[in-house]
């Protein structure tokens, strides 16, 4: 089955303590996201990966990090976790950016930062 | 000022209504237009994509594209109960950024 997975679902950490939200697709993408989802703000790109070794800065990318070293995986990681982290984290995958006919999304990350 | 915008709603509307949802954008590198969906804690799933002015049709959804003034907006007819969700515009650069509306959450009432 197609997919994007998460992990973890849900997670309660405290300010400063590092983190690392994985994703991982199964359908040879080269584009990755990742996104947060706030109330009343909608999907923000956190970074984004074209391909292995290519990631750029989305809308927010302040405080987060990614690496993409193979193709099938995209950690998202939280070096110094802050309380206005706390949000619902999306990964999604498409073929190229060019074809986001085919975006999948992950099931989502719930972070609470205390 | 955004770079996206998008009727913030809440919509309410009877089944078997025509629901309008709008966006517009201003940053003239947008290249790909796109609507999703999203309901309650799930994530969004792609309704509809497109990439040129005109209008695409696919079952009772109709997306509109106006490059010219920069307005995107999303058709649904014969609404049901079942397209009670969150509707997002997205629009991406070509590099790959990805520009996400605020989203209009949708109710259809039986």
């Amino acid at each position: 089955e197609a997919q994007v997975t998460q992990n973890p679902r849900y997670l309660i950490t405290v300010t400063g303590k590092k983190l690392t939200v994985t994703c991982s697709q199964n359908m040879n993408h080269e584009y990755m996201s990742w996104y947060r989802q706030d109330p009343g703000l909608g999907l923000r790109q956190i970074y984004y990966s074209m391909n292995v070794e290519v990631t750029d800065k989305g809308d927010v990318p302040e405080g987060y990090k990614v690496s993409r070293k193979e193709k099938r995986n995209f950690p998202l990681i939280l070096e110094s976790p802050s309380p206005n982290q706390t949000s619902l984290y999306f990964c999604a995958s498409s073929l190229s950016q060019g074809f986001q006919e085919t975006q999948y999304f992950g099931p989502g990350t719930r972070l609470l930062v205390l | 000022q955004k770079e996206v915008e998008q009727d913030p709603g809440p919509l309410s509307v009877p089944e078997g209504a025509i629901v309008s949802l709008n966006c517009t954008y201003s940053n003239s590198a947008f290249q790909y237009f796109m609507w999703y969906r999203q309901y309650s804690r799930k994530g969004p799933e792609l309704l509809m994509y497109t990439y040129s002015s005109g209008n695409k049709e696919d079952g009772r959804f109709t997306a509109q594209v106006d490059k010219s003034s920069k307005y995107i907006s999303l058709f649904i007819r014969d609404s049901q109960p079942s397209d009670s969700a969150t509707y997002l515009c997205a629009i991406n650069t070509n590099a790959g950024k990805s520009t996400f509306g605020d989203g209009t959450t949708l109710t259809v009432k039986p």
